[in-house]
């Protein structure tokens, strides 16, 4: 197993287009988790994933936001009509069941910009 | 509200010393506490965690200590390499209340260099 795998690794994009991140999990983890990184600060909570359920989703996450996790494997992060505040690290990662105290593993991330 | 706080943006340490990373939280009812450490360009690595129940743990060349009362955590790095110098984030772990999971909370982070 190669971790968690984010995909792509960078992206530009202009201002009011849409975009789309995907996540592979590492293939026992049922419990996926998005992160957003801006410059100088921790990462900060998005949304989480057991199995194919979303549990939870943060303010953070506007509308204009969508992620899903078919069939419980992989994991897509789509945001509509972005804006340059969305310029940021998109963060995947995925934990087994009670990984609360083992941590998380991440993967490298996407990179957003949006000119 | 921030729950978690790292008060110091950079900590300069030379080879061989002891680096003391340091992180404040608000919130007692967290159940574990984590550090993680990350490189440019790739995601943060779990490196040592600890639960709310005890006041230490070890691992190799790290130790992270927890003060309840002063709701205040540390990691300590002895001896310290050139090769830690990362960003070193804190971040507290709690359970959704009657749930099964939980998430992760994080610091601001401490760029962390280590001079040989």
């Amino acid at each position: 197993d190669t971790g968690v795998s984010q995909d792509p690794r960078h992206k530009i994009t202009k201002r009011g287009q849409n975009v789309t991140f995907r996540c592979d999990p590492i293939s026992e983890h049922n419990r996926l988790y998005w992160y957003r990184q801006t410059l100088g600060q921790g990462p900060e909570f998005l949304t989480y994933f057991q199995n194919e359920a979303q549990l939870e989703k943060s303010r953070l996450l506007s509308d204009r936001f969508s992620a899903e996790r078919p069939k419980g494997s992989f994991s897509t992060l789509e945001i509509q009509r972005t804006e340059q505040g969305d310029s940021a690290m998109y963060l995947c990662a995925s934990s087994p069941q009670g990984g609360g105290g083992y941590g998380y593993t991440f993967g490298s991330g996407t990179r957003l910009t949006v000119v | 509200d921030q729950q978690v706080k790292q008060n110091s943006p950079s900590l300069s340490v030379q080879e061989g010393r002891i680096s003391i990373l340091n992180c404040d939280y608000t919130n007692s009812m967290f159940d574990y506490f984590l550090w993680y450490k990350k490189y440019p360009a790739e995601g943060p690595t779990f490196l040592i965690s600890i639960s709310s129940i005890k006041d230490k743990n070890e691992d190799g060349r790290f130790t992270v200590f927890l003060n309840k009362s002063a709701k205040h955590l540390s990691l300590h790095i002895v001896p310290s390499q050139p090769g830690d110098s990362a960003v070193y984030f804190c971040a507290v772990y709690t359970n959704a209340g009657g749930t099964s999971y939980g998430k992760l909370t994080f610091g601001q982070g401490t760029i962390l260099t280590v001079h040989p």
